[in-house]
């Protein structure tokens, strides 16, 4: 069964400092891998997507993520962290013949200190 | 270009009440999603239309959950009687039909309370 696994559940970065979180899922087949950003009181809002190609995706306000599936990866990065960053991102995984239904993970919270 | 609208964003209500959530998708969108968000979890699928067809509603509980999307545009959730487990969060999400990019564009939720 597909699976999306997000270990962190919260992570509390500098602002300035890069940022790194991890995704890994499970799917028998090409997967197709996509980034959400949610912001307090807010919907679910797409970062980057992952359909074939070139591995490292980039996404918008600075996000980029590399799909490996040698490691059943798709880790999102940024350089260096706004205060503005600071929401609850969460990896999916995308499944049937629209891509249209998702796997959500449960999530990483993300705190930026001054 | 107008959002996912969905409405009421908040609700409060006694368990065995009924309650119902409107959801009204970006105009073009043939797809249609109901998802569920529990606290400090992944949203999960409840139903998916393609237009006015539910296609995938195997998570729906179906014992006190009901949706429909007359004329394959507005969409309402409805839940009779509420249990206390169904304080959650009811995003509904749309999307370009088959051929799109993936992308599906959430509304900013319905925050359901049971007490």
């Amino acid at each position: 069964a597909q699976s999306v696994t997000q270990p962190d559940i919260h992570i509390t970065v500098s602002e300035g400092a890069s940022l790194e979180l991890r995704c890994n899922y499970s799917y028998g087949a090409t997967p197709y891998l996509f980034w959400y950003v949610q912001s307090p009181g807010q919907g679910l809002q797409l970062l980057l997507k992952y359909f074939s190609g070139d591995t490292l995706v980039q996404g918008i306000k600075g996000f980029e993520a590399e799909f490996k599936r040698s490691q059943s990866s798709f880790n999102l990065r940024k350089p260096s962290v706004h205060w503005s960053d600071a929401a609850e991102y969460f990896c999916a995984v995308g499944y049937g013949g629209s891509q249209g239904n998702l796997i959500f993970g449960k999530g990483t919270k993300l705190s930026v200190k001054p | 270009e107008a959002g996912v609208v969905q409405s009421p964003r908040y609700k409060i209500i006694e368990k065995k009440q009924p309650v119902a959530f409107w959801c009204n998708p970006i105009s073009g969108h043939n797809t249609l999603y109901w998802y569920l968000q529990n606290l400090g979890q992944g949203p999960e699928l409840l139903i998916r239309y393609e237009n006015e067809e539910a296609v995938d509603d195997s998570q729906l509980p179906k014992d006190r959950f009901s949706a429909e999307r007359l004329k394959g545009v507005d969409s309402t959730l409805k839940i009779q009687p509420a249990e206390l487990g169904d304080s959650a969060v009811y995003l509904c999400a749309s999307s370009l039909g088959r051929v799109n990019t993936g992308e599906l564009f959430f509304g900013e939720g319905s925050r359901l309370t049971v007490l």
